[in-house]
Parts: C-alpha cells; sequence; structure tokens
C-alpha cells in the first residue's frame, strides 16, 4: 500500500461546481498534514495546511479523520483559475528524528468553462 | 526576497556526463532539500540537509551527491548522468522541520 494515495483524476468540472478530492495514507502515526497546489510546469505551492478541526479559506475546505486516516479537500464555486494538480502530503517524525515528507502523486482538476 | 532559486532551468546532458544544478534560498531557512518529479510517481525526497554542515539521503539517493556550501545554497550533482535521471529537479528550503515548503521553480534535465 502506499504511504499516501490520492485519486489521479481527471476531475473534469464545469465553472461554479463543488468537488471534492479525498487522500488516504497509510501510517496513523503520521503527524501533520497538507494540500499543495501545482500548475503546470511549476513549482508546488502550499494551499492549506490541515487540522483535526478542520479549516476553511474563502472557498477551500480542509478536513482531516484520523480515524479512517483520510483527508480531504473541498473546492466551492469553482473558477476556472482552480484548474491544477492538487498535492497531499503527509508528515511524520521518524526514528532518526527527521520529519519525512511524503507527497501524493496528485489529483488533477480541470474547472471547465 | 528572491526566495528560492535555481539553476539552470533547462539542461540536456549525454550519457555519463556530469553536472550540478544549484540551489540557494534567501529566507535564513535552516532546512532544504531535493526532490524529483517523475509522472506518476509524484515527488521523491532525493537528499536532505537539515542544517549547514549535513546532509542525509532520502528515499532515491542512487547516482546523486549533495553539497552544503553554506545555510544559503544546495548543490545535487550527478557524476553519471544515465537516462534514468531525466526528471524534474526541484529544492526546496523549510524554516523549521513541519513548517511550509518554499520550492524553487525547478530543473527540467534530459538525459540521453
Amino acid at each position: 500500500r502506499k504511504e499516501v494515495e490520492q485519486d489521479p483524476g481527471p476531475f473534469n468540472v464545469p465553472e461554479g461546481a463543488t468537488v471534492a478530492f479525498n487522500c488516504t495514507y497509510s501510517n496513523s502515526a503520521s503527524q501533520s498534514f497538507f494540500w499543495y497546489r501545482q500548475d503546470c510546469r511549476k513549482e508546488p505551492k502550499l494551499l492549506m495546511s490541515v487540522y483535526s478541526s478542520g479549516n476553511e479559506d474563502g472557498r477551500f475546505t480542509a478536513q482531516l479523520n484520523r480515524a479512517s486516516q483520510y483527508i480531504s479537500l473541498l473546492i466551492r464555486d469553482s473558477k476556472l483559475s482552480d484548474s491544477a494538480t492538487y498535492l497531499c502530503v503527509v508528515t511524520l517524525l521518524n526514528s532518526g528524528g527527521y520529519q519525512k515528507v511524503t507527497f501524493g502523486t496528485g489529483t488533477k482538476l480541470q474547472v471547465i468553462p | 526576497n528572491a526566495g528560492v532559486t535555481q539553476t539552470p532551468k533547462f539542461q540536456v546532458l549525454k550519457t555519463g556526463q556530469s553536472m550540478t544544478l544549484q540551489c540557494a534560498q534567501d529566507m535564513n531557512h535552516n532546512s532544504m532539500y531535493w526532490y524529483r518529479q517523475d509522472p506518476g510517481m509524484g515527488l521523491r525526497l532525493i537528499y536532505y540537509s537539515a542544517s549547514e554542515g549535513t546532509t542525509d539521503k532520502g528515499e532515491v539517493p542512487n547516482g546523486y551527491n549533495v553539497s552544503r556550501l553554506n545555510k544559503r545554497e544546495f548543490s545535487l550533482r550527478l557524476e553519471s548522468a544515465a537516462p534514468s535521471q531525466t526528471s524534474v529537479y526541484f529544492c526546496a528550503s523549510v524554516r523549521g522541520n513541519t513548517d511550509t515548503q518554499y520550492f524553487g521553480p525547478g530543473t527540467r534535465l534530459t538525459v540521453l
């Protein structure tokens, strides 16, 4: 089983739609969770951190379910500019004291006019 | 404040050639990382440097060496390039080891 798994998509949604992505992780000791956004041929950039209590940033809502070991990202009122690949990121403190960071392979979103 | 910069942006090598990818950050971050990104594989850690003077292997270190020249600069060297090293290489820096990773724009490397 992969450490971090995402549906690669693509998710093709019309403008204004609501879309949700899930990401599952295998290690229950994982500590920190993030969503990054990566535009085509660009570097990844932090979209938002994910907290146990859930967090919202404008049209974006992230949630963490530790019991089921998944995180989610909800995008409301999709814009054309939301078209990108969304990367799930999970961190784990390993035995060497190093914070291991694992990236999912990403979910591609295409918002259609 | 340029953030994380990488040079070169593009490079084509022949099998067996060597080259060094340069990375620099001006955010006074302690930790720096080198990743490679391949289709369907996600970002995979090659090497990291938790602080100036230290380097450690990541998930896919074979065929690479690194140097943390000072706090700002972290270079990645391919001693004898192979076609399997064709990839996009990203450098990243982090203030603390649980904080946001800031990525450079990437180097697109093709090995023929």
